[in-house]
């Protein structure tokens, strides 16, 4: 199993461009979600979904659109980059509906917005 | 006040030595909780759960104290590869589903 996957790794992009990161998981996970992480913030949800085609923001959710078309992807698109979003953003998933499992994070993607 | 708070640290300790970290949470109907650990640059990883009796994984210890809302992470003969951030996390429903909280996370750096 590859787990969690997120591309790219590293993206500049200049303010108003807007642009997809790609999240897929191959362990049949009912749950997703992406975080960004600011430093001394924590991690903060940005949206969730926990199954396809049902989305729901989270915590951060301005700036940002989802879809869950399938189990497998969770692609976060940016609209229209603002320096603000400027983070490293983190896709998780977990099985659905069960506190106590733990969730499963991709490797990040580095955004960095001029 | 943020829903999970930490140790704002960082902690600096030699190798062998004992460290604790502490972690309190605002909303009363949390339902489970994590410690998660995080290494420079890279995802974060799950440590351990946190259950209402205490547990313990080899040299790591984690209490939760309901009533007191608080949760606490022991790390006994630290090593130099404990050296990470360490993140308190506590889940709970809030409009369906599962619902992960994140503290902001303790450095640690274990030194020879």
């Amino acid at each position: 199993n590859a787990g969690v996957t997120q591309t790219p790794k590293f993206q500049v992009l200049k303010t108003g461009q807007s642009m997809t990161l790609q999240c897929a998981q191959d362990m049949n996970h009912e749950y997703m979600s992406w975080y960004r992480q600011d430093p001394g913030m924590g991690l903060r949800l940005i949206h969730y979904s926990v199954g396809a085609g049902i989305t729901d923001q989270g915590e951060v959710p301005n700036g940002y659109n989802v879809s869950r078309s399938t189990t497998e992807d969770f692609p976060l698109r940016l609209l229209s980059a603002a320096p603000s979003q400027t983070s490293v953003y983190f896709c998780a998933s977990s099985y659905r509906g069960y506190s106590s499992y733990e969730q499963y994070f991709g490797p990040g993607t580095r955004l960095t917005v001029t | 006040r943020k829903e999970v708070e930490q140790d704002p640290g960082p902690f600096n300790v030699p190798e062998g030595a004992t460290v604790a970290f502490n972690c309190t949470y605002s909303n009363s109907a949390s339902q489970s909780f994590f410690w998660y650990r995080q290494d420079c640059r890279k995802e974060p990883k799950l440590l351990m759960s946190v259950y209402s009796s205490g547990n313990e994984d080899g040299r790591f210890t984690a209490q939760l104290n309901r009533a007191s809302q608080y949760i606490s992470l022991l790390i006994r003969d630290s090593k130099l590869s404990d050296s990470a951030t360490y993140l308190c996390v506590v889940n709970f429903v809030r409009n369906y589903g599962q619902n992960f909280v994140f503290g902001p996370g303790t450095r640690l750096s274990v030194l020879p």
